[in-house]
């Protein structure tokens, strides 16, 4: 299985400041179709999780732009320019260019 | 709007068996994978199941291989996981979710979650 791992594991920031979660896979996650299956995921508290970046960069349809995600190969990061109250919560990146699929262990956001 | 709506999670004793549903609505079911992706209490998600478009092709975790099936009804827009020899460790909110493509590419879009505790 693909291990992903999440770094660091909470991080608090500022309101207003930028925020930076970083995840790495044990192996290269580039699909034979040359597309790099790696996704970005929110879960609020009380909530399920939302679809923030796939593809590695690509924003879901309603996502802010100040979420932003790059990387390639096995390292990833996502990035948050501008953190807002409503950024409260847990991410997770996901691969899914392998079975079975894996998460990173989540990445607890919260405001200093 | 995309719509998924889990049901079928109650309390049930270990080595029980027991069917989670989830009605899909307000995208066109039979172009796209589903999975089911579960959360423990308190914990992180872990990814179960998936299966293909068209019910041909389906994965499973390790933790759930050999006694989850994965199905699904696209006259009915509809998924389902039948879960057998339950254990305490299966004790979760397990979530319905789309695929992004007709293989996976991902997941795009997540139900509410139903209740599944296996206590004695």
């Amino acid at each position: 299985d693909i291990v992903m791992t999440q770094t660091p594991l909470s991080s608090p920031v500022t309101l207003g400041q930028p925020a930076s979660i970083s995840c790495r896979s044990s192996r290269s996650l580039v699909h034979s179709d040359g597309n790099t299956y790696l996704s970005w995921l929110q879960q609020r508290p009380g909530q399920p999780p939302r679809l923030l970046i796939y593809k590695i960069s690509n924003r879901f349809s309603g996502v802010p732009d100040r979420f932003s995600g790059s990387g390639a190969g096995t390292d990833f990061t996502l990035k948050i320019s501008r953190v807002e109250a409503e950024d409260v919560g847990v991410y997770y990146c996901m691969q899914a260019t392998q079975f079975p699929h894996t998460f990173g262990q989540g990445t607890k956001l919260e405001i200093k | 709007e995309v719509q998924l709506v889990e049901s079928g999670g109650v309390v049930i004793q270990p080595g029980g068996s027991l069917r989670l549903s989830c009605a899909a609505s307000g995208f066109t079911f039979d172009d796209y994978a589903m999975h089911w992706v579960r959360q423990a209490p308190g914990k992180g998600l872990e990814w179960v199941s998936l299966i293909s478009w068209d019910g041909g092709s389906t994965y499973y975790a390790v933790s759930v291989q050999g006694r989850f099936t994965i199905s699904r009804d696209n006259n009915r827009n509809s998924l389902f996981l039948q879960m057998y020899s339950l254990r305490a460790e299966d004790t979760a909110l397990y979530y319905c979710a789309s695929g992004v493509s007709r293989w996976s590419g991902g997941i795009d879009h997540w139900g509410q979650g139903t209740l599944v505790t296996v206590s004695s």
